[in-house]
């Protein structure tokens, strides 16, 4: 079955350090999509791509980047980890791009900046 | 600007109770949808239902059911004689078209935990 994961599951880095998180999927979606959930916000936008090479800011996009190299991985990368980042993070993906599109979500990835 | 309000932060009710989950948006696009998705405690997001703005018709599935209302910016969810398996956070997303319909930004209220209890 075609799905969408998420590594490492859980994640506790330091201040300042590099951070990597993969989301990968095998539905050959076009779309991708990466939030953050914190308590009282819900989940809001970090950054999407609608397809390779395609990467774009969303709500909260400071501190973070991707890249898009292939269609089946969209890593989300921390450049120097703050406390501020320690939340849920969830990748999403869906076929074509427009908004009635359904989004599919990852398992989670749970980070703490120590 | 665009916003979603789930007013209700936590809801507790006793199985077989019927239990309305409000859902609140603020849209200046004539073109959008709206989503329900349920965060069991396992942590996952499942989609549950999506509507688009030019279809106000109310939607039943099961136990569940959605009224959109696009007067009161409304897109409530009712669960039916509800079970302890129920228990989870409910979010309500909207999305917009926008120009060139190249949307699928999601924009989250804030969920509501619902809790059944036995």
């Amino acid at each position: 079955d075609a799905e969408i994961t998420q590594s490492p599951r859980h994640k506790i880095t330091e201040t300042g350090r590099q951070v990597t998180l993969a989301c990968h999927q095998t539905w050959n979606h076009n779309n991708m999509f990466w939030y953050r959930q914190d308590l009282g916000h819900g989940l809001r936008l970090i950054h999407y791509s609608y397809g390779v090479q395609d990467t774009n800011k969303g709500e909260v996009s400071d501190g973070y980047s991707v890249s898009r190299s292939n269609t089946e991985d969209l890593p989300l990368t921390l450049e120097s980890a703050a406390s501020s980042q320690t939340s849920v993070y969830f990748c999403a993906s869906s076929e074509v791009g427009g908004a009635g599109d359904t989004q599919y979500f990852g398992p989670g990835t749970r980070l703490t900046v120590l | 600007a665009q916003k979603v309000t789930q007013a209700q932060t936590e809801i507790s009710v006793v199985e077989k109770e019927d239990v309305t989950l409000d859902c609140v948006y603020e849209t200046r696009d004539t073109t959008y949808y709206l989503f329900w998705y349920k965060q069991p405690p396992s942590g996952e997001l499942v989609f549950l239902i999506r509507r688009n703005s030019f279809d106000e018709q109310n939607e039943i599935s099961g136990r569940y059911s959605w009224n959109f209302q696009k007067s009161t910016s409304s897109f409530n969810f009712t669960i039916t004689a509800s079970q302890v398996v129920d228990s989870a956070v409910y979010f309500c997303a909207l999305s917009e078209a926008g120009i060139y319909n190249q949307g699928g930004k999601l924009i989250f209220g804030q969920g509501t935990e619902l809790s059944v209890k036995p």
